[in-house]
C-alpha cells in the first residue's frame, strides 16, 4: 500500500532549467495538491485539482504549471527554475476536496 | 494578523510527560481541526480529524477544540521519543478548497 508516491526524492537545478515533478495516489482519490514548504512559513498550496480533468491555482502559483494527467498521477512542472524555488515539494492527495490530506514524502529541489 | 498562531518550539519535555501543543486562530469560518504529525525528512501524517467543538480522544492522543475562543489544542499522554517530531495545526472552511496550515511545533522528548 504505497500511498502517494513522488520521484525524483532529491533534485538540483541550475537557474533557468526546467523539470517535471511527478505523483501518484493509489488510493482512488479525487483531488490532488502540490504544496511547498520553506522554514518559519509553513506549508503553501501552489495549485491543485479538485477532480481528473480540473485544475486551479493555490496561494503561491507563478512559475508553476500543473497536469492532472489521469486520476492517479499529478505533475508539477517548473518550466524556468529560480533560486526562490528552492523548497521541499509535497503532493497531497483527498477523497474530495475538503477531506483530510495524505501527502507523500516530498521532493527536495535546490535551484543554483 | 495571521490567520493561523502556532509556537514553533522547539518544545523539550522528559519522556512519560504530558505534552500540550496549541494554535490560535483568526477565522470564524474555519469548520473542520486538522493536526498533523511530520518526522523530520518525511511528509505530514494525519493525526486527528474533528468538526465539532469539544474533546476527541484516539489513543494517547485527545484533539480539543474551542470554537469560541478560536483555539486547539493537542495533548499527548505518556509522551515517547518516537512522538518527537514537528506537529502542525490545519483548518477548513468547508467551503472553500484550501487547507490552512500553521507554521508548526517541534517537539523533542528525551530519555
Amino acid at each position: 500500500n504505497a500511498g502517494v508516491t513522488q520521484t525524483p526524492k532529491f533534485q538540483v537545478l541550475k537557474t533557468g532549467q526546467s523539470m517535471t515533478l511527478q505523483c501518484a495516489q493509489d488510493m482512488n482519490h479525487n483531488s490532488m495538491y502540490w504544496y511547498r514548504q520553506d522554514p518559519g512559513m509553513g506549508l503553501r498550496l501552489i495549485y491543485y485539482s479538485a477532480s481528473e480533468g480540473t485544475t486551479d491555482k493555490g496561494e503561491v502559483p507563478n512559475g508553476y504549471n500543473v497536469s492532472r494527467l489521469n486520476k492517479r498521477e499529478f505533475s508539477l512542472r517548473l518550466e524556468s527554475a529560480a533560486p526562490s524555488q528552492t523548497s521541499v515539494y509535497f503532493c497531497a492527495s483527498s477523497e474530495t476536496i475538503n477531506s483530510p490530506l495524505h501527502f507523500g514524502n516530498g521532493t527536495r529541489l535546490t535551484v543554483t | 494578523q495571521k490567520e493561523v498562531e502556532q509556537d514553533p518550539g522547539p518544545l523539550g519535555v522528559p519522556e512519560g510527560a504530558i505534552v500540550s501543543l496549541n494554535c490560535t486562530y483568526s477565522n470564524s469560518a474555519f469548520q473542520y481541526f486538522m493536526w498533523y504529525r511530520q518526522y523530520s525528512r518525511k511528509g505530514p501524517e494525519l493525526l486527528m480529524y474533528t468538526y465539532s467543538s469539544g474533546n476527541k480522544e484516539d489513543g494517547r492522543f485527545t484533539a480539543q477544540v474551542d470554537k469560541s475562543s478560536k483555539y486547539i489544542s493537542l495533548f499527548i499522554r505518556d509522551s515517547q521519543p518516537s512522538d518527537s517530531a514537528t506537529y502542525l495545526c490545519a483548518f477548513y472552511t468547508g467551503t472553500a478548497s484550501k487547507l490552512t496550515f500553521g507554521t508548526g511545533t517541534r517537539l523533542q522528548v528525551t530519555l
